[in-house]
């Protein structure tokens, strides 16, 4: 059964820690992305990779770390210099990334609370 | 401004309905256009992809560009309660970054 999971789905952080989120592929894709989603402002980048140990930071990477050492794993952390991490985390992957029949497709998200 | 421009609603109309959803983008760079439709509390998953003008069907769902207006159209005929969801609109060229919308949630009424 092939597509994107994430691990959890609910996670609560207290105020000051680190946590880390889950996102696997068996889709054999090159390309894996990390977006934020909050209500009303749609989906932002916050880091992809293209490629086993390589990742560029996206348009909110601050706060976030990531790390490719496996290609079908990209996990999250998201650190205690985030600011405000209460949001949805989605996790995606692609096949050929740049060209012109790369599409996106999507994990079930993990719902992030800071209490 | 932002690049891409999406009335995030809420939508609703009754069943049966025909839906337009509507986008409108600046950079004139993004040459691949796609619809996500996201239920609550799930992941998008892809609906339409068109590259050129024009339309594109598929069952009940048609997908419009319009290059030279910047603005890209869903259309759902015979509406159906199960299509209530949120709708995305996404793009990109040039930067191969996918640049989302804000996203319209729908609701359809039996």
């Amino acid at each position: 059964d092939g597509g994107i999971t994430q691990s959890p789905k609910y996670l609560f952080r207290k105020e000051g820690q680190n946590v880390t989120l889950s996102c696997e592929q068996n889709l054999n894709h090159d390309a894996m992305y990390w977006y934020r989603q909050d209500p009303g402002q749609g989906l932002r980048l916050i880091y992809y990779s293209q490629i086993v140990n390589d990742f560029q930071k996206g348009d909110i990477a601050e706060g976030y770390s990531v790390s490719r050492e496996k290609k079908e794993s990209f996990p999250l952390t998201v650190t205690s210099a985030q600011k405000n991490p209460t949001a949805f985390y989605l996790c995606a992957s692609s096949r050929s990334p740049g060209t012109s029949t790369d599409t996106q497709y999507f994990g079930p998200g993990t719902r992030l609370t800071v209490l | 401004q932002k690049e891409v421009e999406q009335d995030p609603g809420p939508l609703s109309v009754p069943e049966g309905a025909i839906v337009s959803l509507n986008c409108t983008y600046s950079n004139s760079a993004f040459q691949y256009f796609m619809w996500y439709r996201q239920y609550s509390r799930k992941g998008p998953e892809l609906l339409m992809y068109t590259y050129s003008s024009g339309n594109k069907e598929d069952g009940r769902f048609t997908a419009q560009v319009d290059k030279s207006s910047k603005y890209i159209s869903l259309f759902i005929r015979d509406s159906q309660p199960s299509d209530s969801a949120t709708y995305l609109c996404a793009m990109y060229g040039g930067a191969q970054k996918l640049v989302f919308g804000q996203g319209t949630r729908l609701t359809i009424n039996p």
